[in-house]
């Protein structure tokens, strides 16, 4: 079955430290997706990619970055320059173009500092 | 730029109560209008959609009507389960593939 894959989906992250969190999909989909989601809030836009090599910030990109070398995978690395990082983090997908195109999310991976 | 509210949970009901959950939106141009429901723990999955105006969308019992008149886009459900407790989002996209979101309804649905 076709789908987003998000791994781990619980991590643990040291003071200081940089992690990365993994998206696979394998739905053929140029564009993907990383969002924020805080207790009780809604999803906000950390960064999106709309084709391979190329990315774009979202609204709270700073203390993240991104890398898309290849169409099924768009990893997240939350630096040490987040400072609030403790989060659940959704990654998704849709195809690229049509405003009517909806997303697919994968089942998140929740971040916490030790 | 684009915005979702959307009324604020928690919304607490009995089984086979009818549900209705407010959207409202604000976006330059014509968006299309979604609703995504997030189980505990889990990631969103799209519920319905509706991409013009007029259009309703439907899936599970749940319906949405797009208003451009309005500019709303209202959950509603006739006889809710236990099942249906989750938090629901209303989303939009308008030009240049982002979704914004609202800040989610959370529904509890008690026997």
């Amino acid at each position: 079955d076709g789908g987003i894959t998000q791994s781990p989906k619980y991590l643990f992250r040291k003071e200081g430290q940089n992690v990365t969190l993994s998206c696979e999909q394998n739905l053929n989909h140029d564009a993907m997706y990383w969002y924020r989601q805080d207790p009780g809030q809604g999803l906000r836009l950390i960064y999106y990619s709309q084709i391979v090599n190329d990315f774009q910030k979202g609204d709270i990109a700073e203390g993240y970055s991104v890398s898309r070398e290849k169409k099924e995978s768009f990893p997240l690395t939350v630096t040490s320059a987040q400072k609030n990082p403790t989060a659940f983090y959704l990654c998704a997908s849709s195809i690229r173009g049509g405003d009517n195109q909806p997303q697919h999310f994968g089942d998140g991976t929740r971040l916490s500092i030790l | 730029g684009d915005s979702v509210t959307q009324m604020e949970g928690p919304v607490t009901l009995s089984e086979e109560a009818f549900l209705t959950i407010n959207c409202t939106y604000t976006a330059t141009g014509y968006p299309s209008l979604f609703w995504y429901v997030q189980y505990p723990g889990e990631g969103l999955q799209l519920l319905l959609k509706a991409t013009k105006a007029d259009d309703k969308g439907s899936n599970k019992g749940f319906e949405a009507t797009y208003r451009k008149e309005t500019t709303s886009f209202h959950l509603e459900k006739g006889s809710v389960q236990v099942s249906d407790s989750a938090v629901y989002f209303c989303a939009l996209k308008a030009a240049g593939n982002k979704l914004t979101f609202g800040g989610g309804t959370r529904v509890l649905v008690k026997p």
